[in-house]
């Protein structure tokens, strides 16, 4: 039981380039985020998505993209990387709870950098 | 006002002190609430949830006062494996619960 992966782990862009980095998870969760953290800034929201085929905006989504197109998966797309893109992205799952009782579980993230 | 404030600390305290920390949130509308931890370079794990009628895990306890719309931690017994930042998540019912984090506060526990 792997958890939540991530791929890669680290990554040098150059201004204008595109990538997109994977998330994976094992733990048949139904919501995965993906999160952006910079120095005295705490994690930010970039997009969510609460079930397979679907996803939405959070509080940071300019700039990204994202495609849930299997459960167990969310890509997050930068289609022209910027320096301001320069971050440790974490992606994170949780299970459905009606509760809202839903803890995250954390991949190991991505370090970013755009030069 | 920021949705979920912390005080960002460092908080520097010996070995076997007590330490508390607090959490405000501003939504009223928030349903659940979390400590996490993260290590330095690492992903944040969860700590606890914090419940109502406020939980223990050893020497750890989380109360949560909605009145006030505040969470603590308390840790009991300091030990140096403690030192992290620890992470308020407030999730807000939205249909899906959408969290939101507070910027964390630094423990540095010292012998």
């Amino acid at each position: 039981n792997a958890g939540v992966t991530q791929t890669p782990k680290f990554r040098v862009l150059k201004t204008g380039q595109s990538m997109t980095l994977l998330c994976a998870q094992d733990m048949n969760h139904e919501y995965m985020y993906w999160y952006r953290q910079d120095p005295g800034m705490g994690l930010r929201l970039i997009h969510y998505s609460v079930g397979e085929g679907t996803t939405a905006k959070g509080e940071v989504p300019d700039g990204y993209n994202v495609s849930r197109l299997k459960k167990q998966n969310f890509l997050l797309g930068l289609e022209s990387a910027a320096p301001s893109q320069t971050s440790v992205y974490f992606c994170a799952s949780s299970p459905l709870r009606f509760s809202g009782y839903n803890e995250q579980f954390f991949g190991p993230g991505t370090r970013l950098t755009v030069l | 006002r920021k949705e979920v404030e912390q005080d960002p600390g460092p908080f520097n305290v010996p070995e076997g002190a007590t330490v508390a920390f607090n959490c405000t949130y501003s939504n009223s509308a928030s349903q659940s609430f979390f400590w996490y931890r993260q290590d330095c370079r690492k992903e944040p794990k969860l700590l606890m949830s914090v419940y109502s009628s406020g939980n223990e895990d050893g020497r750890f306890t989380a109360q949560l006062n909605r009145a006030s719309q505040y969470i603590s931690l308390l840790i009991r017994d300091s030990k140096l494996s403690d030192s992290a930042t620890y992470l308020c998540v407030v999730n807000r019912e939205g249909g899906s619960y959408i969290p939101t984090f507070g910027r964390g506060t630094s423990l540095i526990v010292h012998p």
